[in-house]
Order: structure tokens, then C-alpha cells, then sequence
């Protein structure tokens, strides 16, 4: 089956500083990512898409130059946290969307990564 | 505009009772789709099912069995003879055929199964 991964599983980094994390497609080329951010005890919000080769697209209220994303590759995207703050902290997940059948036009799923826990102090 | 609505916060139950979740949707689209997915408390979510909006029978796998109601816009999840791995927040999500890329999540309703 279609496998996400995401590096690293947990994070703390200090005020201001920025963090990295990966998302990969082990087994499968996904040209389309997607980047959601979890508050605890509540629901995935989408942040963004990322897709192979071009600028990501954001979701209204998600500040672009604060979290970056690149899709270099058709296996992996990577969401940067600029100048992270507490209020940052959060749980990242990430997922890709793979193409599970073409009659009446492309039909597509999202597999999940098993999400980043950031927090920042 | 699309809305997913679970209002059942959390719910305890104790091993080898059933357990139905509630979700509930708005959208003003057609064609659309709904899932739910198990979030253990490790974190990652798993994929539960997918159901079309054309398609209104009801699914069963295993214990799990699901009720897509659109005259209520609804889509129950029921959990037959509860088992503590069942623990886990689940999440109804909804796309749109306009933008299948788009999943819109409810607020999640964590469950307690108890020994």
C-alpha cells in the first residue's frame, strides 16, 4: 500500500529559531503533498498544498513566508517553520495524494504520514 | 458552505458494547465525498472509509459498519462489541467533487473503551 513518512516524529526548538520537517512517499511518486497543522484535542486544519515543481498553494490565514514549502521532488516536500514561536507548536501532519482509478475522470486519495510533533519554547 | 459536524465530544464505553458516532454535513454541492478516519493516540490518522455521495448503502467491515442517510446528511459510524484498541479520536471528513484535493475535517469525537 501507499506509505508516508515524516522527519523527524517529534521536535523542540528554541524561539526563533527554524525547523525542518520531511514528508516522503516511500513507495509510490506523489506530485501532489499536503500540509495540515492539529491543535491538541482538535481538528486537522489544511495549510496548504505542495506541488512537485511549483509554488505551493496556501490556505487563506496561513502566512507563506513563515511556513515554507518546497517540493523538490516527486517524493518529497518538506514544510519549514521560519522564525518559530510557542504559538507555533502544534502537531504537523502530512499526506499525498495518489491516483486510485481513472473511470469517469481521475480519481485521487490522500494517505496520511504519521504527523511531527513540533514545540517550540 | 461545507461543514462537518461531530457532536459527540468523547464517549466512554466499556469492552463489548456498541458504539455509534455521529457526523453530520453541509455542502451545497452534488457529488461529493465523505471518510472517516481512527487517529490512535500515536497520532496518525487511518483511513477508514470513503463513500460517494451517490452511493447510499450502508457498509459493513468487520465490526465497523457505516449509514449514509442523505435525507439527513448524515454519516454514522458504528463500532459493534467494542474493544480497547478501539480507543482513538475519528474524524468525518468531507470533499467536494469540485475540489476532491480538499478535506474538510469535523472536530473528532475521542473514544474510551474500557476493560
Amino acid at each position: 500500500g501507499a506509505v508516508v513518512s515524516q522527519h523527524p516524529s517529534r521536535v523542540i526548538c528554541k524561539s526563533g529559531t527554524s525547523v525542518k520537517i520531511e514528508c516522503r512517499s516511500l513507495d509510490f511518486q506523489a506530485t501532489t503533498m499536503f500540509w495540515y497543522r492539529q491543535f491538541p484535542k482538535q481538528s486537522l486544519m489544511l495549510m496548504a498544498t505542495s506541488n512537485e515543481g511549483s509554488k505551493a498553494t496556501y490556505e487563506q490565514g496561513v502566512e507563506k513566508d513563515k511556513f515554507l514549502i518546497n517540493h523538490a521532488s516527486l517524493t518529497l516536500s518538506t514544510l519549514t517553520v521560519t522564525s518559530a514561536h510557542p504559538e507555533d507548536s502544534s502537531f504537523y501532519i502530512c499526506s499525498a495524494r495518489v491516483l486510485v482509478g481513472l473511470a469517469g475522470g481521475p480519481d485521487y486519495e490522500q494517505y496520511f504520514g504519521p504527523g511531527t510533533r513540533l514545540t517550540v519554547t | 458552505a461545507q461543514k462537518v459536524t461531530q457532536a459527540q465530544t468523547e464517549i466512554s464505553v466499556v469492552e463489548k458494547e456498541d458504539v455509534t458516532l455521529d457526523c453530520v454535513y453541509e455542502t451545497r454541492d452534488t457529488t461529493y465525498y465523505l471518510f472517516w478516519y481512527k487517529q490512535p493516540p500515536s497520532g496518525e490518522l487511518v483511513f477508514l472509509i470513503r463513500r460517494n455521495s451517490f452511493d447510499e448503502q450502508n457498509e459493513i467491515s468487520g465490526r465497523y459498519s457505516w449509514n449514509f442517510q442523505k435525507s439527513t446528511s448524515s454519516f454514522n459510524f458504528t463500532i459493534t462489541a467494542s474493544q480497547v484498541v478501539d480507543s482513538a479520536v475519528y474524524f468525518c471528513a468531507l470533499s467536494e467533487a469540485r475540489n476532491t484535493d480538499k478535506l474538510i475535517f469535523g472536530t473528532g469525537t475521542r473514544l474510551q473503551v474500557f476493560p
